[in-house]
């Protein structure tokens, strides 16, 4: 079993819908969590923290269960350019490295 | 200010040839990483340096892959001899601590053919 695992995807939604993704790590040590964003041929970006109550930033919401070792990310109101790959990040107690998971594609329609 | 470069961007070259790819962190990073990534899957962690030391390499294969950072700045990542299935972008990240968000190159492209 994976680290981190996400739904390869890919998510194919029309402007305007709401898209949520999972992700599920295996390491309860785990200690801080993160979204990176990566658009086609491109390198990985920090999208969001994930923090134990919750945090939004705009039009993304994201959310940690600590118990079923889990982590979402809402994101409303889709954009065209919101299309990337979204890569659910651990890092874990131990060592201080992160784990990527292997990435969910968004794909935005008109 | 100048984000994490890397060089070559594309490389081909045939199996068992010798590659080198580098790196030059943001200024002021002590935390500098090599990641490989295939495609469609998420980065994985090569090896991680503290300054000039390598800090965790447990993922590097070491019978053809090595690294160095000698005075704790530039990294060159090396592959002799290269395999097919080395075909992969190799990433560079860093930051500022080990628990930092990290800032990543736009990578290197290698084909083996």
């Amino acid at each position: 079993r994976k680290e981190v695992e996400q739904d390869p995807g890919p998510f194919n939604v029309p402007e305007g819908a709401t898209v949520a993704f999972n992700c599920t790590y295996s390491n309860s040590a785990s200690q801080s969590f993160f979204w990176y964003r990566q658009d086609c041929r491109k390198e990985p970006k920090l999208l969001m923290s994930v923090y134990s109550s919750g945090n939004e930033d705009g039009r993304f919401t994201a959310q940690l269960n600590r118990a079923s070792q889990y982590i979402s990310l809402l994101i409303r109101d889709s954009k065209l350019s919101d299309s990337a790959t979204y890569l659910c990040v651990v890092l874990s107690r131990a060592g201080n490295m992160l784990t990527f998971g292997g990435g969910t594609r968004l794909m935005v329609k008109p | 200010e100048a984000g994490v470069v890397q060089s070559p961007r594309y490389k081909i070259i045939e199996k068992k040839q010798p590659v080198a790819f580098w790196c030059n962190p943001i200024s002021g990073h002590n935390t500098l990483y090599w990641y490989l990534q295939n495609l469609g899957q998420g980065p994985e962690l090569l090896i991680r340096y503290e300054n000039e030391e390598a800090v965790d390499d447990s993922q590097l294969p070491k019978d053809r892959f090595s690294a160095e950072r000698l005075k704790g700045v530039d990294s060159t990542l090396k592959i002799q001899p290269a395999e097919l299935g080395d075909s992969a972008v190799y990433l560079c990240a860093s930051s500022s601590g080990s628990a930092d968000e990290q800032y990543f190159g736009p990578g290197t492209r290698l084909t083996v053919t």
